[in-house]
């Protein structure tokens, strides 16, 4: 089974950028539909966004359009999700989930997660 | 957009027991649902999709069933490992995908 593995915690201000990345160990990544499903502290799963093969872009929640960027790089088959204009309510783990075919579908690996904070 | 409800939020059971987990969907869904399986620490893991298909790996004591609106997990004879929470998810329309609350699975 494909793993992936995503960069590192982060510590942000209020008003700033993250950029977590999602890399696939054992697999490729990019010719599936990659999702990034959010966690808060003690809170559910909430799907922000995901990249989408079969039409090479991005597709958004909608709460989340304007400030959410994924893309999708070849080269290096990996996967980035930068969130920006960041609030202490964006405090969380961000996950990202692999599909199995190249639009969205159940996610059948998942990265580690990813904490990212927002503190003054 | 279309919203998941799980029930209950919360589900006390014994070892050995059954546990009966319910999801409805705001609008028919076909049999595009999938339930997830997460404990503490730990990113989600997939059990079910299709509403039905157990993923690799995952005991049969796990079962899902239901179609349109309307969906069941159920785990039979309940083990220490299976007390997590448990979410499942619509893949029929988006953006976006849409996760319910989840149900925890206590002792």
């Amino acid at each position: 089974q494909v793993q992936l593995v995503q960069s590192g915690a982060e510590v942000k201000k209020p008003g700033s950028s993250v950029k977590v990345s999602c890399k696939a160990s054992g697999g490729t990544l990019v010719n599936n539909a990659i999702s990034w499903v959010r966690q808060a502290p003690g809170q559910g799963l909430e799907w922000m966004g995901g990249f989408v093969p079969i039409f090479g872009s991005a597709k958004y929640a909608q709460r989340f359009q304007g400030r959410l960027t994924i893309v999708a790089d070849e080269s290096t088959d990996t996967v980035y999700m930068e969130l920006s204009s960041l609030t202490f309510e964006d405090t969380a783990f961000y996950y990202c989930a692999r599909g199995q075919f190249p639009y969205p579908t159940w996610h059948e690996s998942w990265g580690q997660g990813t904490l990212v904070t927002v503190s003054s | 957009e279309i919203v998941m409800t799980q029930s209950p939020v919360t589900l006390s059971v014994s070892p050995g027991e059954r546990a009966t987990l319910s999801c409805r969907a705001s609008q028919s869904i076909a049999s595009n649902v999938a339930w997830y399986q997460q404990k503490p620490g730990q990113p989600p893991r997939l059990l079910i999709y299709g509403a039905s298909t157990r993923a690799t790996g995952v005991p049969a004591r796990f079962s899902g069933s239901g179609s349109g609106a309307e969906f069941t997990l159920t785990i039979t004879s309940l083990r220490s490992e299976d007390f997590a929470v448990y979410y499942c998810q619509q893949y029929n329309d988006w953006p976006p995908l849409t996760f319910g609350g989840g149900t925890r699975v206590e002792i």
